[in-house]
């Protein structure tokens, strides 16, 4: 079955540090990607997205690209901040309104 | 325009004891899923809901089980609580033709 990949964590950054997250997976088909991201004792919120090879997803400074050939979604920053602290899940989706698979999340911590 | 909500925020109940849980999803979304997110274990797809129908469910027991609305509500009823049902309980919504799903803020189940 379908499955998603994520580096293990906690991860912790120094303010202003470049973040990688990696994510890859294993589908059937041709998946639909997204990240999402949950605040300490919130539910997720939807980062970003991608629907085809070659797409970059982009939101609040985040970037993840759909690389098919390497079958990856890596999540990345530029420069962090300590609001960005979060648990983040890289997820597919084969079909349009289907269930989620979620990889098991990364924890970020970022320090001042 | 109003986000996916949930109730109770908190629910604690005792081994043995019924648990019934609410999600209202976004207007114009006809699909409801809920999620399971335990300590350690991620995010688990437990149901899927659209149009009334249960479309999907994850593997879990039988004694978890739902029902979705004509309003496109939906409950999510566990029966014969055990101590490791303890956890945050995820309702997302989302449209037919779509792959996003929006999250509500999620229900916390104590069992004790």
């Amino acid at each position: 079955g379908d499955s998603v990949t994520q580096m293990e964590g906690p991860v912790t950054l120094s303010e202003e540090a470049f973040l990688t997250i990696n994510c890859t997976y294993t589908a059937t088909g041709y998946p639909s990607l997204f990240w999402y991201v949950q605040y300490p004792g919130e539910g997720l919120q939807l980062l970003l997205k991608a629907t085809k090879a070659d797409d970059k997803g982009s939101n609040k400074g985040f970037e993840a690209t759909y690389r098919k050939e390497t079958t990856s979604f890596h999540l990345e920053k530029g420069s962090v901040q300590v609001s960005d602290s979060a648990v983040y899940f890289c997820a597919l989706s084969e079909e349009e309104n289907t269930p989620l698979v979620f990889g098991k999340g990364t924890r970020l911590s970022v320090i001042a | 325009e109003a986000g996916v909500t949930q109730s109770p925020t908190h629910l604690i109940k005792t081994r043995g004891q019924q648990a019934t849980l609410r999600c209202s999803p976004i207007s114009g979304h006809t699909s409801v899923y809920w999620y399971q997110q335990a300590l350690g274990l991620g995010l688990q797809f437990l149901l899927w809901y659209d149009e009334g129908e249960e479309r999907n469910r994850g593997n879990f027991p039988p004694r978890f089980s739902g029902r979705q609305f004509p309003n496109y509500s939906s409950e999510l009823n566990v029966n014969a609580l055990e101590l490791e049902d303890s956890a945050l309980y995820l309702c997302a919504s989302s449209l037919v033709e779509g792959y996003e799903q929006y999250f509500g803020p999620g229900t916390r189940l104590t069992v004790t």
